[in-house]
């Protein structure tokens, strides 16, 4: 079946340095990847989202391109600030043939960053 | 906020009971989901609904059950609970039933003892 797979954390930046949390997945068909974010004690965010191949997803300086060579769409960030410590889940829509949006979700990558 | 509203935010109860989460989809989505967010299990898809109807069904336990209402919010219920129950429950919704963005409410954390 369909599966989404991260990196694991948790991962320990410094202020101002490049973040890369890798997601790679396994899909039959066309599915829409997505990027989430839960900050301690709040419920997930949509960070991006990319919908077909070459998309490139991006918001508050975060980006992730729909790569279908590599199935990937890592989570890239050129310079992290302590209010992005977080978790960051990589999930995908597992359309199938019931016509449903479920997400599938990696086991998540927690972000720390120290100042 | 996503505009998603869940309640109650926390719920602390015994084995063998019964309890139900209530969720409200933003104004104008049709669709909502169930998810379970456990430390073993991760983030598990349960249910879905579309416009009252079920829509797809993930690994949900015989002993929980959902539905959507005229209104359009949703209740989920766990009964018999056990220890391996307790998880944060997560509604989210979306404008259709198929791969749009889905919107989380803030979950609500159930406690088993």
């Amino acid at each position: 079946g369909n599966s989404v797979t991260q990196m694991e954390g948790p991962v320990t930046l410094s202020e101002e340095a490049f973040l890369t949390i890798n997601c790679t997945y396994t899909a039959t068909g066309y599915p829409s990847l997505f990027w989430y974010v839960q900050y301690p004690g709040e419920g997930l965010q949509l960070l991006l989202k990319a919908t077909k191949a070459d998309d490139k997803g991006s918001n508050k300086g975060f980006e992730a391109t729909y790569r279908k060579e590599t199935t990937s769409f890592h989570l890239e960030k050129g310079s992290v600030q302590v209010s992005d410590s977080a978790v960051y889940f990589c999930a995908l829509s597992d359309k199938g043939s019931s016509n449903t949006g479920k997400l599938i979700f990696g086991q998540g990558t927690t972000l720390q960053v120290k100042p | 906020d996503s505009g998603v509203t869940q309640t109650p935010k926390h719920l602390i109860t015994a084995t063998g009971q019964r309890v139900t989460l209530r969720c409200s989809p933003r104004s104008g989505d049709l669709s909502v989901y169930w998810y379970q967010q456990s430390l073993d299990q991760g983030l598990q898809f349960l249910i879905q609904y579309y416009n009252g109807e079920e829509r797809a069904k993930g690994n949900i336990l015989e002993r929980f059950s959902a539905q959507q209402f005229p209104d359009l919010h949703s209740e989920l219920n766990l009964s018999s609970l056990e220890l391996g129950d307790s998880a944060l429950y997560f509604c989210a919704s979306s404008i259709s039933g198929d791969t749009d963005t889905q919107y989380f409410g803030p979950g609500t954390r159930l406690t088993v003892l």
